[in-house]
């Protein structure tokens, strides 16, 4: 079965500081990544996705991530975060073309300090 | 946009009682998910369903029932709440031809006493 770890489960940062959160999942074939955000009192909301092509990928509010295949890897970051960039951040993974379930990491906690 | 909605934000329900919980989205998505959101946990998958009566458990579905007897309508059942069962509730839903993205309702956090 796929499964899916995130790195850390808190993370607190100051404004500006530059953030990566770590995502690595499990399974060998074709999967469909996807990094989700819930800000405080919010619905989960898609950050960003990569099913195919330039591993880099650019999603909502500055975010990006990176597709290492040979590290299974999937790990979200940006440059310079903001106080409004506090959230939980939820990596996960689905089976390509032949599944639609997803399955998530645990989560992180960002606090960023004004 | 899509919507995803959930009868309730918040559910306070004694142990032993039955509970219904209800999904119901704008989109016309053929599959839709509940999910249950713990703390260091994630989001743990409880049932989906990928068309009308249709029905597949996920990681965690015991305790649970679920429903689907139109599309846009997915129902999560307790038969008999547990202070286990306390937990965020999320439903979402998807479709093939949005390449599978999901989309979440607001959530319903259910208290069992």
């Amino acid at each position: 079965a796929q499964s899916v770890s995130q790195h850390n489960h808190h993370v607190i940062l100051s404004e500006a500081a530059s953030l990566e959160l770590g995502c690595n999942y499990s399974y060998g074939g074709t999967v469909n990544l996807f990094w989700y955000v819930q800000y405080p009192g919010q619905h989960l909301q898609l950050l960003l996705k990569y099913f195919s092509g330039d591993p880099l990928v650019k999603g909502i509010k500055g975010f990006e991530a990176e597709f290492i295949k040979s590290k299974f890897s999937f790990n979200l970051r940006k440059p310079s975060v903001q106080w409004s960039d506090t959230a939980e951040y939820f990596c996960a993974v689905n089976l390509g073309a032949a599944g639609n379930k997803l399955t998530f990491g645990g989560g992180t906690r960002v606090l960023v300090k004004p | 946009d899509v919507k995803v909605t959930q009868s309730s934000r918040y559910l306070v329900k004694r142990t032993g009682e039955k509970v219904f919980l209800e999904c119901v989205q704008d989109m016309d998505h053929e599959n839709m998910f509940w999910y249950r959101q713990d703390p260091g946990l994630g989001l743990r998958l409880i049932y989906f369903s990928y068309d009308v009566k249709m029905k597949e458990k996920g990681d965690i579905p015991e305790g649970y029932s679920v429903s689907r007897e139109k599309k846009e309508r997915f129902s999560l059942i307790l038969e008999s709440a547990s202070t286990n069962q306390t937990s965020m509730y999320l439903c979402a839903s998807s479709s093939p031809s949005t390449e599978n993205e999901q989309y979440f309702g607001p959530g319903t956090r259910l208290t069992v006493t």
